[in-house]
């Protein structure tokens, strides 16, 4: 059974900076298409990254420049890093299982983590 | 980031059928398979449809999908009350090099 728990969510001031973990069981995370996609308070779905099996990055131009999405294998984790944190970051991060070939046939979900950014 | 623009709300009553509409552009749904997604209230969302009409082992057959040009649709049939959610299409972005979603819509069951 494959499972997906996100952690490191919390509090952060304007500016700030937070890492989003998630540990990944019942699936490899380096064979896989591993995503992060939130959701502000009473909006909409926003995928925000992607780590390809290959290792090939992608972001959305809201957090591009700013995230940095990445992998340790020997921890079956995958990472968010967020930087210089605005108020619209503020939402629920999901971690996400992508099909391998399709960033967008996403199957597998956290139960996501809350991240608010406010002094 | 754009979205795929989806009607906001929807309702139906039980045992009717619905359908909700995903628009897009050439450089999404036009050329890369749409997906669809249901989240209940408080839970994380769910993998609803795949490769544009495809359901994933475990979703019954009252749900269906289909795609033509830059536009597609979902429909659900036999509406019950468990399929009052927020709906999402999903597809891949050529031009972008990311993923977009559709605003979401809320399906109400009266």
């Amino acid at each position: 059974e494959v499972q997906l728990v996100e952690s490191g969510g919390g509090l952060v001031q304007p500016g700030g900076s937070l890492r989003l973990s998630c540990a990944a069981s019942g699936l490899t995370v380096s064979y896989n298409y591993m995503s992060w996609v939130r959701q502000a308070p009473g909006k909409g779905l926003e995928w925000v990254s992607v780590i390809q099996n290959g290792g090939t990055t992608y972001y959305a131009d809201s957090v591009k420049g700013r995230f940095t999405i990445s992998r340790d294998n020997s921890r079956n984790t995958v990472y968010l890093q967020m930087n210089n944190l605005r108020p619209e970051d503020t939402a629920v991060y999901y971690c996400a299982r992508a099909v391998q070939g399709y960033n967008s046939r996403i199957d597998y979900w956290g139960q996501g983590t809350l991240v608010t950014v406010s002094s | 980031q754009s979205v795929l623009t989806q009607p906001p709300s929807a309702s139906g009553t039980p045992g009717q059928r619905v359908t909700i509409s995903c628009s897009g552009s050439s450089s999404n749904i036009g050329s890369n398979t749409v997906n669809w997604y249901q989240q209940l209230p408080g839970t994380a969302p769910k993998f609803l449809i795949y490769s544009n009409n495809q359901r994933p082992s475990g979703v019954p057959d009252r749900f269906s999908a289909s795609k033509s040009g830059a536009s597609a649709s979902l429909a659900i049939s036999g509406l019950q009350s468990e399929d009052e959610a927020d709906y999402y299409c999903a597809a891949w972005d050529d031009t972008l090099n990311g993923v977009l979603f559709g605003g979401g819509t809320k399906l109400t069951v009266l």
